[in-house]
């Protein structure tokens, strides 16, 4: 398997855009995890799901990101308009069912929003 | 929810020294505490973990203890080398919901 993949890895857009970041996670795990990485606040979770249902998108910081996982294969986070402070590397994750297992993340997506 | 402490931000250390990076956790429930490395401008991968029915795990130069009763796990870095330079994520899961909640992460230089 080639790991969890992301893409695009760097994204710049302007204010007000929308902006739709992907991921394939590792076959056959159940979990899948979006993140965001900042400097000023670390790993951020925003949702994740379990066989393709979200369970907790308590982390999703306003009504302008939403995500989507339509089958085992494929997830995304889309921004809906986007600003400036949602400048970050989002990272997606993924783990096996079995659970308390190590968390495989993809290469990133770094987003610039001008 | 559970809440993880990482201390120090920010760990400056002599080739050769030891580097300990300690995280707390809140939750009792919590029975597994990976630790991530990442370097600069890469993803975050899994270096070692430990579960809650062991103490002490040990992998060449890198071990992590764990004090359940005090909730407080540990990563131990002997004889530091220039590649070690990074940013270490400890963080602990919950039995039953499997979400890892990572600490604010510290960022270790090695100086040669």
């Amino acid at each position: 398997d080639a790991g969890v993949i992301q893409s695009p890895r760097h994204e710049v857009t302007e204010m007000g855009q929308e902006v739709t970041l992907r991921c394939k996670p590792i076959s056959g795990h159940d979990y899948l995890f979006w993140y965001r990485q900042t400097m000023m606040r670390g790993l951020e979770l925003l949702i994740y799901f379990n066989n393709n249902v979200p369970i907790d998108d308590s982390g999703m910081p306003e009504d302008r990101f939403s995500a989507k996982m339509p089958n085992a294969s494929f997830s995304t986070l889309k921004i809906q308009p986007s600003e400036p402070r949602d400048s970050a590397v989002y990272f997606c994750a993924s783990s096996a069912e079995a659970g308390n297992t190590e968390a495989f993340f993809g290469q990133g997506t770094r987003l610039t929003v001008v | 929810g559970e809440n993880v402490e990482q201390h120090p931000s920010t760990l400056s250390v002599q080739e050769g020294d030891s580097a300990v990076i300690k995280c707390t956790y809140s939750d009792s429930a919590s029975n597994y505490f990976p630790w991530y490395k990442q370097e600069l401008g890469k993803r975050p991968q899994l270096i070692i973990d430990i579960r809650s029915n062991v103490g002490e795990k040990k992998d060449q130069r890198i071990a992590v203890t764990l004090n359940k009763t005090a909730k407080h796990f540990s990563l131990h870095i002997t004889e530091t080398q220039p590649e070690d330079s990074a940013v270490y994520f400890c963080a602990a899961v919950p039995g039953g919901s499997y979400i890892p909640t990572f600490g604010r992460g510290t960022s270790l230089i090695v100086h040669p």
